[in-house]
């Protein structure tokens, strides 16, 4: 069966501080990949998606960055973290090609507070 | 990607049906219509998916008339687990990115 990991769970990090959040997936080849943000009382926000290896496609500006160094690994990056980059960062798969029904399958998440 | 509108907030109780209502007016012709269901600190969660009619599992009820320019979720026999954000999503998904947008969903708060 498919599993999708991502660490560290929570983490408190200073203004102006790197960051460097990992996701993982086991049980399937060539997935699609992607990265969301929930603020506190939103909805999520796509932020990035992958449909292979180095292909990264950005949905909105900002001082984060993506990466997908293998078939089943996505990174979320970024070289100064902002206040405004506190949030629940949620990493999501799919299978590459559409179905029906089509799912994403969502990580446990990451707690960012950026202080 | 089709907007969808949907309630913000419902408040139900143990053992009653809840009927959550999305209305999607620009939904064109390839766009399948998804439930996701998140609770507090996790993520979101498959519901159901539908392009026409009515669509059953084991957890709920998809309704979509004709027109398909909205769907009602149905949720037989809520209990307090069930409370939760409900999210409407409207998209093509034929395509391989597979991009999922979500709005503000419908927080239901389940009363015993």
């Amino acid at each position: 069966s498919q599993t999708i990991h991502q660490w560290p769970a929570t983490l408190v990090q200073p203004v102006g501080s790197p960051l460097s959040l990992e996701c993982t997936v086991e049980g399937t080849s060539n997935p699609n990949l992607y990265w969301y943000r929930q603020a506190a009382g939103r909805g999520l926000q796509l932020l990035f998606y992958s449909v292979g290896i180095g292909q990264i496609s950005s949905e909105v500006p900002q001082n984060l960055s993506a990466s997908r160094p293998q078939d089943r690994q996505f990174i979320l990056s970024s070289k100064k973290l902002l206040l405004s980059d506190s949030g629940f960062y949620l990493c999501a798969w799919s299978a590459p090609l559409a179905g029906e029904p089509y799912e994403q399958y969502f990580g446990p998440g990451t707690r960012l507070t950026v202080t | 990607l089709a907007k969808t509108t949907q309630p913000i907030s419902m408040d139900s109780y143990e053992g009653q049906e809840v009927n959550i209502t999305c209305s999607h007016n620009n939904i064109a012709t390839n766009d399948y219509i998804t439930w996701y269901q998140q609770f507090p600190s996790q993520g979101p969660r498959f519901i159901i998916q539908g392009y026409k009619t009515k669509v059953t599992n084991e957890v709920a009820s998809l309704f979509i008339p004709a027109d398909r320019k909205s769907s009602t979720l149905s949720l037989p026999r809520v209990s307090l687990s069930d409370t939760a954000v409900y999210y409407c999503l409207v998209g093509d998904y034929s395509g391989n990115t597979g991009k999922l947008i979500f709005g503000q969903g419908t927080t239901l708060q389940v009363k015993p």
